[in-house]
């Protein structure tokens, strides 16, 4: 099995571009999830899904879209990057929307930087 | 809000010496999550703790759960430099389940 699948693994944009993180996970996992990483931030939930067709805001939603048509997949849009969007981007994973017996596995991040 | 606050920010230790990571939670949690991330890495997933005053070892390392479940700890005993890296406490937003709230985790760095 593959895990949990993020690409692309860099990617740089101008202010005001929009583009599309993309994650697939192959666990049959009914959660996931969306974290951005930055310096002395820790990780910081932005949309959350628990299950095909369920997504929810997490801490930081603000100029972030998700869907999530499949149990698979579960994209990240921005519509107008701006340079506060410079972040390492983590999806992850768990069997469950509860976090009881549900650790998150996490793919390999996206690195976004916005100039 | 609910805060999920680690300390210390950074240690640097030699190598045998012992680390300790602390987790506080402002309110109390059902359970914690304990994961480790290496430099360039993803997060990994350690442990999960769920009972109050819980203790569980992995090798090296050990994990508490506070008895009002609001604190845990991570304790390694002679870090080695394969320890190197940061590591989260993560426990769920008390409303919500869904919503695993990271502390800002704790880097250990290990001089040979």
């Amino acid at each position: 099995n593959a895990g949990v699948t993020q690409t692309p693994k860099f990617q740089v944009l101008k202010t005001g571009q929009s583009m599309t993180l993309q994650c697939a996970q192959d666990m049959n996992h009914e959660y996931m999830s969306w974290y951005r990483q930055d310096p002395g931030m820790g990780l910081r939930l932005i949309h959350y899904s628990v299950g095909a067709g369920i997504t929810d805001q997490g801490e930081v939603p603000n100029g972030y879209n998700v869907s999530r048509s499949t149990t698979e997949d579960f994209p990240l849009r921005l519509l107008s990057a701006a340079p506060s969007q410079t972040s390492v981007y983590f999806c992850a994973s768990s069997p469950t929307g509860s976090s009881y017996n549900s650790p998150l596995h996490f793919g390999n991040g996206t690195r976004l930087t916005v100039t | 809000g609910q805060q999920v606050m680690q300390i210390p920010q950074y240690q640097h230790v030699q190598e045998g010496e012992d680390f300790t990571t602390y987790c506080n939670s402002s309110t109390t949690l059902s359970n914690i999550q304990w994961y480790k991330q290496r430099p360039g890495g993803h997060p990994v997933f350690l442990i999960q703790l769920v009972k109050s005053g819980e203790v569980k070892k992995q090798k090296r390392l050990t994990f508490q759960f506070g008895e009002a479940k609001k604190n845990s700890s991570l304790h390694i005993t002679a870090t080695q430099t394969t320890d190197v890296g940061t590591y989260f406490c993560a426990g769920p937003k008390s409303s919500n389940t869904g919503k695993l709230i990271f502390g800002q985790g704790t880097t250990l760095q290990v001089k040979p």
